[in-house]
């Protein structure tokens, strides 16, 4: 099957610095991918739709200025954290889908766990 | 605006006993739905995938049916085993928002030896 992976699978910052978490689809292209925040005990919210060589489209409550995505190429889409706070500690997980896919499924990367101290 | 939920929230179970996790949507209207189990700490694994025209899916012990009409899904684990112990998903993709899932709450699931 697709697979994606993510890196780093865990980070550890100060507070105010910005921690940026790579999205991979190692096998396949991908010309949308999509960036999910869980908080503990908590289900996956979707925070943006990331596309390749345009803007991303942030969901409703999600700073854009505070979490920046690139999508540079069609295999990697970068998430910035930018001046992190403990409010922002969460596990990180992308997905994307095959651009060939007539299914549209998503394959998820292994998540990114991030503690802001 | 879709709603997914999954009940029970956790369940506990002895070794070969059949798992039903259900999952529920307010929209009718969606693309597919998907099942995903998630152990601790990691990322998510598929498990099915059900296109909003059918009706089940199935992959060795696992079944999962579909009833767009009524918004419910439920994943059936037959014979469960300790390794099937971790959290399992649901997630709907609604027809108007292309490839956004919904994900419920998930079912925290332990099989006890």
């Amino acid at each position: 099957g697709a697979v994606v992976s993510q890196h780093p699978s865990w980070v550890i910052c100060k507070s105010g610095t910005s921690v940026k978490i790579e999205c991979r689809s190692l096998d396949f292209q991908a010309t949308t991918m999509f960036w999910y925040r869980q908080f503990p005990k908590q289900s996956l919210m979707l925070m943006a739709t990331s596309n390749e060589g345009s803007k991303a489209t942030y969901e409703q409550g999600v700073e854009k200025d505070k979490f920046l995505i690139n999508h540079a190429s069609l295999t990697l889409s970068t998430l910035t954290v930018t001046s992190a706070h403990p409010e922002d500690s969460s596990f990180y997980i992308c997905s994307a889908s095959p651009a060939l896919s007539s299914y549209n499924e998503q394959f998820f990367g292994p998540g990114t766990r991030l503690t802001v101290l | 605006k879709q709603e997914v939920t999954q009940i029970p929230a956790a369940l506990s179970v002895p070794e070969g006993e059949n798992l039903v996790l259900n999952c529920s949507f307010t929209d009718s209207a969606i693309y597919n739905l998907q099942w995903f189990r998630q152990d601790p700490g990691k990322g998510l694994t598929s498990l099915l995938l059900i296109q909003s025209s059918q009706r089940e899916q199935t992959s060795g012990r696992l079944n999962a049916s579909l009833d767009k009409s009524s918004g419910r899904s439920t994943l059936y684990i037959a014979a469960s085993q300790p390794g099937d112990s971790a959290t399992y998903l649901c997630a709907v993709r609604p027809t108007d928002s292309w490839g956004k899932f919904q994900f419920g709450a998930g079912t925290q699931v332990v099989v006890t030896p």
